[in-house]
């Protein structure tokens, strides 16, 4: 069982507001990445780090930001929301050696208005 | 950058019928992997598949590493309802020992016959 968690679930926000979304690994991954998916589509990956203080950008453009301070814990912010923000984010984790597996969170469905 | 070509796209099915999907790829990968997810929920790994013509079988699913090393494909026997939902399919390499970042195919979508 992956232990891997995002908060919030759904967020609803007004243009032009700060957001930071969470996420948390109790598995003592080094590897976590974020995803964006619009519903039912291909994932995009817009952010990954390999440990702690190493961030790197994804395949995907994004405006968001990420940090890792800490091992299991690898935020994103977006300093000023757009609608074209609107998506589901997903984040994922998986050891630096040996297998491939990533292991997702259930994602932060957000809407911005 | 790699690609992966997931097929097919949308599927709709029928309780009790076998249901195939492939991914091909132009380049090689040393693993594939299949996973699942259920609409407004994260992806969940199904199958990891690590050696060439490997066959892994998970409850009614089987899949398989292609010899080339650049395909793969999931079987679902006898579907039931709580089958639908999108199959993404993803193809990773290891450099070193080290991982590379997953490739992901665009997804195929399984619906119940109306």
């Amino acid at each position: 069982e992956a232990d891997i968690y995002q908060t919030p679930r759904y967020l609803v926000i007004g243009t032009g507001k700060k957001i930071t979304l969470e996420c948390s690994q109790t598995m003592g991954h080094d590897k976590m990445y974020w995803y964006q998916q619009d519903p039912g589509m291909e994932l995009h990956l817009i952010h990954y780090s390999y440990g702690v203080n190493s961030t790197e950008k994804g395949d995907l453009s994004s405006e968001s930001t990420v940090s890792r301070i800490r091992t299991e814990h690898f935020p994103l912010t977006l300093e000023s929301a757009r609608p074209s923000h609107t998506s589901q984010y997903l984040c994922a984790s998986s050891e630096t050696l040996g297998f491939n597996e990533q292991f997702f969170g259930p994602g932060t469905r957000l809407t911005v208005l | 950058g790699q690609q992966l070509n997931q097929s097919p796209q949308s599927m709709f099915i029928q309780e009790g019928e076998d249901v195939s999907m492939n991914c091909t790829s132009s380049s090689i990968f040393n693993t594939w992997l299949w996973y699942k997810q259920d609409p407004g929920e994260g992806p969940v790994l199904l199958i990891a598949l690590y050696k060439a013509g490997e066959l892994t079988s998970n409850g009614r699913l089987t899949a398989q590493f292609g010899i080339t090393r650049k395909d793969s494909f999931l079987n679902i026997s006898a579907s039931i309802p709580s089958d639908v939902g999108i199959y993404f399919c993803a193809g990773g390499m290891n450099y070193g020992g080290s991982q590379g970042n997953l490739i992901f195919g665009k997804g195929t979508k399984l619906s119940v016959k109306p």
